[in-house]
């Protein structure tokens, strides 16, 4: 397994605002991820995020709303932009290691009014 | 898209008794995870079943896959109130390591 760690845990944030959630994990891996989970619902992938090249965006994810960064193999930031009340989910962070067991950090819980 | 549709959405039982929850998938998968979820935290790794594999346990967890339907099941056996959680199947395919969840069944087990 992995250990993760997700910053902040939960936040509650104005419309129009933006929040940068950390993800740190114990040990150099290659692959991270950052998932959103709105209320009530299952996950959806935002972005895959490589050391040393640009994260890839799934369907109906962008670069200006979702700016992630990965400066190195054991760290990655996800930056929700311009935020509205829609924004509100738990977004969670995860990593492989490379034999598709992908482990979850403990996720951030965004509130926006 | 969500590739997995789960059912029951919700299963309520009492403590001791055994919980099954089933994952259909729609394409096909190199592997497929099942995960728990306690009241909207972080998603904690309970086992990953290879398309190659047809069941593995774990503990009180059973996991069973049948590729020529395309569906898993989860069995949790003697149920504990501390299994009380949402439960997803998530699967990846071909090379990518993109997981795609299910919807998700949310167990309620009652002392």
């Amino acid at each position: 397994s992995a250990v993760i760690s997700q910053k902040p845990s939960r936040d509650i944030c104005q419309r129009g605002t933006s929040l940068t959630i950390q993800c740190q994990v114990d040990s150099q891996v290659t692959m991270m991820f950052w998932y959103r989970q709105q209320p009530g619902q299952s996950l959806t992938l935002i972005a895959t995020a490589n050391q040393g090249s640009e994260a890839t965006y799934e369907s109906g994810f962008v670069i200006d709303k979702f700016p992630i960064s990965r400066p190195n193999l054991t760290f990655s930031t996800l930056t929700v932009s311009n935020m509205s009340p829609e924004d509100s989910s738990i977004y969670l962070c995860s990593v492989d290691r490379g034999r598709h067991e992908q482990f979850f950090g403990p996720g951030t819980r965004l509130t926006v009014l | 898209s969500q590739q997995g549709e789960e059912d029951p959405q919700a299963l309520s039982i009492q403590e001791g008794e055994n919980a099954t929850m089933n994952c259909s998938y729609k394409t096909s998968i190199n592997n497929l995870q099942w995960y728990r979820q306690n009241s909207g935290r972080g998603l904690v790794h309970l086992i990953l079943i290879r398309s190659n594999e047809r069941e593995k346990h774990s503990g009180r967890l059973r996991v069973t896959l049948d590729t020529s339907k395309k569906s898993s099941s989860l069995l949790i056996t003697a149920s504990r109130a501390a299994d009380t959680a949402s439960y997803f199947c998530a699967t990846d395919e071909g090379s990518s390591y993109k997981l795609i969840f299910g919807s998700g069944t949310r167990l309620l087990v009652r002392p």
